[in-house]
């Protein structure tokens, strides 16, 4: 059975103090490993996709990276407007596009 | 592009109720899936469909019916409310199924069940 577990549960972190988001999994067959984050009272916004071990993605201040068990969200040098909660979630190999989500990180960066 | 609207944005409904829950999209996207977010639990996948006239059950399906006669359009059916399926729900849409390309979620629907 496919899972995917999100840590920590929750992150609070100064302004400009950079941390990292886990994510694990177990499925058969990756197809695809997705980043989103949500903002409270909103739906997910995409932020990358991985497909490969080794496959490294950047966008402003984040950056993800997988392996062949986990992925990482790099968060350098936080603003407040980084404060959400972020889903981690799997396709695989042999679905129609679903896609099985953590449980997420909820962020919260302090000026 | 509107992208992936949901009607309404809050319902309460009593046990027993009916209701439909809207959604529609107008990116001319093959896949659409329905999912519910509860806290501690991430987003389950309750049904999907791969194109029009076709659909399939996801995670936790029991309770909730879908059709899909546009490309458009994919409604979530909930027969008979109950206090388990209080939730938020949301809708996604994505270009191809079969393929990885990224999902776009609805703003959600904010269900209660009393």
């Amino acid at each position: 059975e496919d899972q995917v577990t999100q840590s920590p549960e929750a992150l609070r972190l100064q302004e400009g103090e950079s941390s990292s988001l886990n994510c694990s999994y177990t499925v058969s067959g990756l197809r695809g490993l997705f980043w989103y984050r949500q903002d409270p009272g909103k739906g997910p916004e995409f932020l990358f996709t991985l497909y490969s071990a080794g496959e490294e993605k950047e966008k402003e201040r984040l950056k993800a990276t997988l392996t062949k068990k986990e992925s990482f969200l790099h968060i350098t040098a936080p603003k407040p407007e980084d404060s959400a909660t972020y889903l981690c979630a799997v396709q695989a190999g042999d679905s129609w596009g679903k896609l099985q989500f953590g449980a997420g990180t909820q962020v919260v960066v302090t000026p | 592009n509107a992208g992936v609207t949901q009607t309404p944005k809050f319902q309460v409904l009593k046990t027993g109720q009916s209701m439909t829950l809207q959604c529609a999209q107008d990116m001319n996207h093959e896949y659409m899936s329905w999912y519910r977010q509860d806290p501690g639990m991430g987003l389950r996948l309750i049904h999907y469909s791969v194109g029009a006239g076709i659909t399939d059950q996801g995670e936790v399906p029991n309770g909730y019916n879908v059709s899909r006669s546009t490309t458009e359009d994919f409604p979530l059916r909930l027969l008979s409310a109950a206090p388990s399926q209080t939730s938020v729900y949301f809708c996604a849409s994505s270009y191809r199924a079969g393929g990885t390309s990224e999902q776009f979620f609805g703003p959600g629907t904010r269900l209660t069940v009393l």
